[in-house]
C-alpha cells in the first residue's frame, strides 16, 4: 500500500534560515511525487512536483525538491525562507492508478 | 473562471443524520476526490472517481457514500455511521491521466460540524 512519512510536524525558523523538509514514500513502483502548500486562511496549491526526468525539480517561489530513488525520499529545500512562507506543507505521492496519498503536514513557522 | 465549487461552506447536522456536500467542476477532470483534514492527520483520502459512474473507497471511506453521475459533481455523504464526521472536507480534481496524474486543484474546503 502506499504511504507518505514526514519526518518534521512543527518547524519554526528565523527569516533567511535555510529550510529542509523531509518526506519518504513506500511504493514499489513508479511514482509521482508533489509537495502541496496551505497558506493560511487559502486553499491547498501546488509547490512543485516530479513526474519524471531530472530528479532535481524548482517550483515556485523559490523552493525546490530532490527525488532520491534509493532512498525513496523527496525533500523540499528552500536556501532562505521569508516570512511569507509560513504555511502547511504536504507531501504527495501517487503510483497506482489516481490514487494520491498525503503525508501529514508540516506546519512551518518563519520568525520576522 | 475555471475551478471547483464546494457547497455548503460551512454546515451543522445532528448527531444521526445523513449530510451532503456539494462538489463541482468545469475544468473537465477525469478525475475528482474527496478528502478529510484533521489537525495533525494531514489529507487522508475517502473516496475518488477516475470516471463517470465509477469510483473506488479510499484509506478512510467507512460512513461515506459517493456518486458520480456526471463528470462535473462528485457529492460526498457523510452518513449518521461515521463516527467521527466533524471535520473539514476538501473536493479535488486531476485531469487523472498520463503524466499529469496527480496535480490536483482543491476546492475552498467545507466544514462539518456535528452536535
Amino acid at each position: 500500500a502506499q504511504s507518505v512519512s514526514q519526518h518534521n510536524h512543527h518547524v519554526i525558523l528565523s527569516e533567511a534560515a535555510s529550510l529542509e523538509l523531509g518526506c519518504n514514500y513506500s511504493y514499489g513502483g513508479t511514482v509521482n511525487l508533489f509537495w502541496y502548500v496551505q497558506y493560511p486562511g487559502q486553499h491547498l496549491q501546488l509547490l512543485l512536483k516530479y513526474f519524471s526526468g531530472d530528479p532535481l525539480v524548482k517550483g515556485i517561489k523559490g523552493f525546490e525538491a530532490e527525488f532520491i530513488k534509493s532512498k525513496f525520499s523527496f525533500n523540499l529545500r528552500k536556501p532562505s525562507v521569508q516570512w511569507s512562507d509560513t504555511a502547511e506543507y504536504f507531501c504527495a505521492v501517487t503510483g497506482h492508478a489516481a490514487k494520491i496519498i498525503f503525508g501529514k503536514g508540516t506546519r512551518l513557522h518563519i520568525l520576522p | 473562471d475555471g475551478g471547483i465549487t464546494q457547497s455548503p461552506k460551512y454546515l451543522f447536522r445532528k448527531e444521526g443524520q445523513n449530510v451532503t456536500l456539494s462538489c463541482e467542476q468545469n475544468l473537465n477532470h477525469d478525475a475528482m476526490y474527496w478528502y478529510r483534514q484533521d489537525p495533525g492527520q494531514g489529507l487522508r483520502l475517502i473516496y475518488y472517481s477516475q470516471i463517470v459512474n465509477d469510483f473506488q473507497k479510499g484509506d478512510i471511506a467507512e460512513g461515506y457514500s459517493v456518486s458520480r453521475e456526471k463528470k462535473e459533481s462528485f457529492p460526498l455523504t457523510v452518513t449518521s455511521a461515521q463516527k467521527n464526521p466533524t471535520a473539514f472536507y476538501l473536493c479535488a480534481s486531476s485531469i487523472g491521466q498520463g503524466a499529469n496524474t496527480g496535480e490536483l486543484f482543491f476546492g475552498e474546503g467545507s466544514r462539518l460540524t456535528v452536535l
